[in-house]
């Protein structure tokens, strides 16, 4: 089944340490993006990328970095820079270069820095 | 500048009646599509209908219609027949596409709670 897969499914943090999460998709999308949603909030864009190799900070981006080697793979890295990381993080995947198709997402990754 | 407006946090609704979830966008661009999600409490993002700017029809899909007023920016999601299992939290979105890509701008979204 094509889809989007992120993982792990919950991750636990120490202050300090960089962490990065998972996200791979089997759509043949170019696009694809990085959100963060803290708890009762919407959705804040943190990095998106319309082809490999290339990648655009979002709204949120100090203390995240991203790549893009693979068009299926992309992995978010959450530093120890970000002086709030603990929430909700959610990636999807889109075809680009077009406004009339929808994100498809992946289940969520709960982060939580212990 | 690219924006979308949710205005109410939290609305309730007896099941079986209708509900409206409202939404509001700004932009200049003329192409863009509208899209409302569905994010039950497990956390994923389901997506229920689209909406072009250039489509004359509002669109439908099952229950779900949406009530495209161009002139008026708005784009707001129409649930019929409310179910239990339409309790979760509403996004707005909005795609245009621009010189830099085309993401997505959410909402903040509307928590909906179907009462028995």
């Amino acid at each position: 089944d094509g889809g989007i897969t992120q993982s792990p499914k919950y991750l636990f943090r120490k202050e300090g340490q960089n962490v990065t999460l998972s996200c791979e998709q089997n759509l043949n999308h170019d696009a694809m993006y990085w959100y963060r949603q803290d708890p009762g909030q919407g959705l804040r864009l943190i990095y998106y990328s319309q082809i490999v190799n290339d990648f655009q900070k979002g709204d949120i981006a100090e203390g995240y970095s991203v790549s893009r080697e693979k068009k299926e793979s992309f992995p978010l890295t959450v530093t120890s820079a970000q002086k709030n990381p603990t929430a909700f993080y959610l990636c999807a995947s889109s075809r680009s270069w077009t406004a009339n198709t929808e994100a498809f997402f992946g289940q969520g990754t709960r982060l939580t820095v212990v | 500048a690219q924006k979308i407006t949710q205005t109410q946090p939290g609305m309730f609704v007896q099941e079986k009646e209708a509900v409206t979830l409202d939404c509001t966008y700004d932009t200049s661009d003329p192409s863009y599509g509208l899209f409302w999600y569905k994010q039950p409490s497990s956390g994923e993002m389901i997506f229920l209908i689209y909406q072009g700017s250039y489509d004359q029809q509002n669109a439908t899909e099952g229950r779900y219609s949406l009530n495209f007023q161009k002139a008026r920016k708005s784009a707001n999601l129409v649930i019929s027949a409310s179910q239990l299992g339409d309790s979760a939290m509403y996004f707005c979105a909005m795609r245009v596409l621009s010189n830099t890509g085309n993401q997505f701008y959410f909402g903040t979204g509307t928590s909906l709670t179907v009462i028995p």
